[in-house]
């Protein structure tokens, strides 16, 4: 399986963007890309995926560099509550939606 | 509200034990997954299941068995095979819609052997 590249832990001020990057150089061309989160003492929850194209939700965005070797998930305003552990994933289409879950970026948010 | 419950929240377990850890989602999900994570490190698959009645072996599976017999339920027994039990342990469901499917995890239960 491709293998994600993460910054051990990130820091942040309360109400400022964040973009936490994401490195895949062995991305294939049917790998998604999909972010996840953890709050302390709890099962992650999923945030935003893509393929090719940039992606928004109601959570984040997600900027996907054109030749998909790196990715970026965009916290337009960080809050208290998005302090967590921030996965980037890749996998397979038809790969039975199994997830390799790496250690993540430790996102710290500070008033 | 749909979701997913796993049952105890805290599990203490004398060392030889089998113990078996609750997982039950009223999601309609056919897809279902147990994780491991240990302190400071990601979660590790264990086992996973795309259908009643079938399931795979993950990365990590040995010391662990499971059963699905209904869709609701997938419990995972710990075995006293399994060298270092002691870890939080997490289920997820998913819909086997491809070409993806976004995972929902439990509240997790925290195992430990003593």
């Amino acid at each position: 399986d491709a293998k994600t590249t993460q910054p051990n832990s990130m820091e942040s001020n309360e109400e400022e963007p964040v973009h936490l990057p994401c490195n895949h150089s062995t991305i294939s061309g049917t790998d998604y890309i999909h972010w996840y989160r953890q709050l302390p003492s709890q099962g992650p929850e999923y945030v935003i995926h893509g393929l090719t194209s940039n992606v928004n939700n109601r959570m984040a965005s997600l900027a996907i560099a054109e030749d998909r070797k790196s990715s970026t998930l965009i916290l337009h305003r960080a809050t208290l509550r998005d302090a967590a552990v921030y996965y980037c994933i890749l996998s397979r289409a038809g790969g039975g939606n199994k997830l390799t879950f790496g250690t993540g970026t430790q996102l710290k948010v500070e008033l | 509200d749909g979701g997913i419950t796993q049952s105890p929240k805290y599990l203490f377990r004398k060392e030889g034990q089998n113990v078996t850890l609750s997982c039950e989602q009223n999601l309609n999900h056919d897809a279902m997954y147990w994780y491991r994570q240990d302190p400071g490190q990601g979660l590790r698959l264990i086992y996973y299941s795309q259908i009643v009645n079938d399931f795979q072996k993950g990365d990590i599976a040995e010391g662990y068995s499971v059963s699905r017999e209904k869709k609701e339920s997938f419990p995972l027994t710990v075995t006293s095979a399994q060298k270092n039990p002691t870890a939080f342990y997490l289920c997820a469901s998913s819909r086997k819609r491809p070409p993806y499917n976004e995972q929902f995890f439990g509240p997790g239960t925290r195992l430990t052997v003593l």
